[in-house]
């Protein structure tokens, strides 16, 4: 099956740890996105990579950092989380050399408390 | 900045009822513009796109056109179905910014009986 997969669907954690979510697509794409659907669904880019180069990288806070090991995989990291954190995660990927459109994964659903 | 603007935030209409989300755009050069629909806890998928040869796109029984004029691409059904209650996002993108997508604030749809 070729799609974009995300793990885990659902973490619950305290204000003050670290997270790492996941990200892997199979469709041979060569760029990667996370983007953050807050509470009042806005859904917004966070960060972009092409051939695990960092190509965008909106207004984020620095206790975000994103990960490649390769253009297969996109890994987000949330160093000591805050409320304001909660919100699902979504990764997505696309084809920047064939235009193509993008495909999105089911998202993590992060919760700080 | 470049920017999309959905204005309602909710909709809620009849069965059987036409259809019509708005989208406006701000955009500094030639954008291409997009539909994505969400279902409750599903991922964010593309309903239409537009095209450059003006050519008007069509799926699922809904319709979008590209009016540069009045910068606009207004999603339009002409019979609304209960199945198609979901969260709809006006998307704007330009190729300069790394094929970027960056997304309006979404329409919830509700179809009732």
């Amino acid at each position: 099956e070729t799609a974009v997969f995300q793990t885990p669907n659902y973490h619950v954690t305290q204000v003050g740890n670290e997270v790492s979510f996941n990200c892997k697509q199979t469709l041979g794409h060569d760029t990667m996105y996370w983007y953050k659907q807050d509470s009042k669904k806005l859904l917004k880019i966070m960060f972009s990579y092409n051939n695990k180069q960092l190509i965008v990288n909106e207004t984020v806070p620095r206790r975000f950092s994103p990960q490649s090991s390769d253009k297969a995989h996109l890994n987000l990291r949330i160093k000591s989380v805050e409320p304001e954190d909660s919100a699902v995660y979504l990764c997505a990927s696309s084809d920047r050399a064939s235009n193509s459109d993008y495909t999105f994964g089911s998202g993590t659903r992060l919760l700080v408390i | 900045g470049d920017s999309v603007t959905q204005t309602e935030g909710l909709v809620t209409l009849t069965e059987g009822l036409p259809v019509m989300l708005n989208c406006t755009y701000q955009s500094t050069y030639s954008p291409f513009l997009f539909w994505y629909v969400q279902h409750l806890n599903e991922a964010p998928k593309l309903l239409l796109k537009s095209f450059t040869d003006n050519k008007r796109p069509e799926h699922q029984g809904f319709h979008a056109t590209l009016h540069k004029s009045s910068s606009s691409f207004h999603l339009q059904k002409s019979s609304a179905q209960l199945s198609d209650s979901a969260l709809y996002y006006c998307a704007l993108r330009w190729g300069s910014n790394y094929n970027v997508l960056y997304f309006g604030s979404g329409t919830k749809l509700t179809v009732e009986p």
